[in-house]
């Protein structure tokens, strides 16, 4: 079975602090993503990263960065966090474009006060 | 974009009913992909089914990719089943052709 972990189920955070989400996964995918979560607006894709070191926007970059150093590990950085970045974060990995099936982590719930 | 339309987006049942969900999508799509979100928040993966029907227990999914829309069947439905189903696709090519794009949900609730 594909697992994806998250670093938090559960994050608090001051305004300003700079946040980092880790995210990894088992089965080397080549894909990892990064979704939030908000009532009333779904699921919006964040950044994704083909490869190592290789990273695309999604619809909603400004404000975070990524990194991904290794195939397993994805990570999420909250440059300066700022209350409307209180939100659900969801990681998510699948085996290659083609293959697209996606799996995801349990969600880290971030808030920022 | 493409764009993503589930049915309906409530629904009560008695346990032991039977229901369909829907999911109509607006262009040709690589991947679709039917998710359970339980209580906790976690995604749930049920079926990837770009085309076809499957089968999985008590549940099974059927896409028309021809027609572009995909169906969940849940029969003999339990407490469990609570929760919100998402469906989800990609682009069959191109440009943002890897970013999953999700319906608003169907949101289930089964009393006992």
């Amino acid at each position: 079975d594909v697992k994806v972990t998250q670093s938090s189920r559960y994050l608090v955070k001051r305004t300003g602090e700079k946040v980092f989400l880790e995210c990894v996964q088992d089965m080397d995918h080549e894909n990892m993503f990064w979704y939030r979560q908000d009532p009333g607006l779904g699921l919006r894709l964040i950044y994704f990263s083909y490869d190592v070191k290789m990273k695309e926007k999604g619809d909603i970059p400004e404000g975070y960065s990524v990194s991904r150093e290794k195939k397993e590990r994805f990570s999420l950085i909250l440059e300066s966090a700022s209350t409307n970045q209180t939100s659900m974060y969801l990681c998510a990995s699948s085996r290659t474009a083609s293959y697209n099936e996606q799996f995801f982590g349990p969600g880290t719930r971030l808030t920022v006060l | 974009g493409i764009q993503v339309e589930q049915s309906p987006p409530d629904l009560i049942l008695q346990e032991g009913a039977n229901s369909t969900l829907r999911c109509n999508f607006s262009d040709s799509v690589n991947n679709l992909q039917w998710f359970h979100q339980n209580p906790w928040g976690q995604l749930i993966n049920l079926f990837y089914i770009p085309s076809g029907t499957k089968q999985n227990g008590r549940l099974s999914a059927t896409t028309v990719a021809t027609e572009r829309y995909s169906l969940l069947y849940i029969s003999s439905s339990q407490t469990t089943d609570s929760g919100v189903y998402f469906c989800a696709v990609d682009k069959a090519s191109g440009a943002g052709s890897y970013q999953l794009t999700f319906g608003k949900g169907t949101k289930l609730s089964v009393i006992p």
